[in-house]
């Protein structure tokens, strides 16, 4: 089966330290989104593309974050500074329109101390 | 805006038990896309079904059942004869049927459940 990959799967980092986050969406998908799973929050939308243009990032804090996609086998999610409250696991999704659903990525769990 | 309201946050049941996981949504769209997921506690999110709007017809897959009905805007999710691997965190979801910033999915806040032996 077709994968969503994302690494790394585990990351532990001091505060202010910068986080890259990088997914390989499956080929052929043109829709990647980025989500933040948390205890508190639940799964928050934090960005996502369609054919690689950002659509939506409202979600997402701006003076922190940042999402891109260099090309269409790669989405990264960068924070910079990073903080203890972005300890959460982020996952990215990805798909071809909502009538064939999302496939998602096995996440990766960030530890901000 | 978009809800998406998942009013039972824990579920305890035997196994061989039926269960039932409600989800109750809420969309201005006409057209409009709703979704179930299956978190394990290993973590991974894996999709289990998706219904659109025009397509009110309940769906069986094995021991999986859903029931859509629009008139109150539920999609409520059936296990039969429980087992042990069901027990996970079960996500209703909703994505609006225009473009731009409805292509995203909206997920509700999640219900855990537990099958005990």
């Amino acid at each position: 089966d077709a994968r969503v990959t994302q690494t790394p799967r585990h990351k532990v980092t001091e505060m202010g330290q910068e986080v890259t986050m990088r997914c390989q969406p499956i080929l052929g998908h043109n829709t990647v989104f980025w989500y933040r799973q948390t205890m508190m929050q639940g799964l928050e939308l934090l960005a996502y593309f369609r054919n690689r243009a950002p659509l939506d990032d409202s979600g997402m804090p701006k003076d922190r974050f940042s999402a891109e996609m260099p090309d269409a086998t790669l989405a990264t999610l960068k924070i910079q500074p990073s903080e203890p409250r972005d300890s959460a696991v982020y996952f990215c999704a990805s798909g071809r329109d909502r009538r064939t659903g999302y496939t998602f990525g096995s996440g990766t769990r960030l530890t901000v101390v | 805006a978009q809800k998406v309201t998942q009013a039972q946050t824990e579920i305890s049941v035997v196994e061989k038990e039926d269960v039932t996981l409600d989800c109750v949504y809420e969309t201005r769209d006409t057209t409009y896309y709703l979704f179930w997921y299956k978190q394990p506690p290993s973590g991974e999110l894996v999709f289990l079904i998706r219904r659109n709007s025009f397509d009110e017809q309940n769906e069986i897959s094995g021991r999986y059942s859903w029931n859509f009905q629009k008139s109150t805007s539920s999609f409520n999710f059936t296990i039969t004869a429980s087992q042990v691997v069901d027990s996970a965190v079960y996500f209703c979801a909703l994505s609006g049927g225009g473009g731009g910033s409805n292509y995203k999915l909206t997920f509700g806040k999640g219900t855990l459940l537990t099958v005990n032996p």
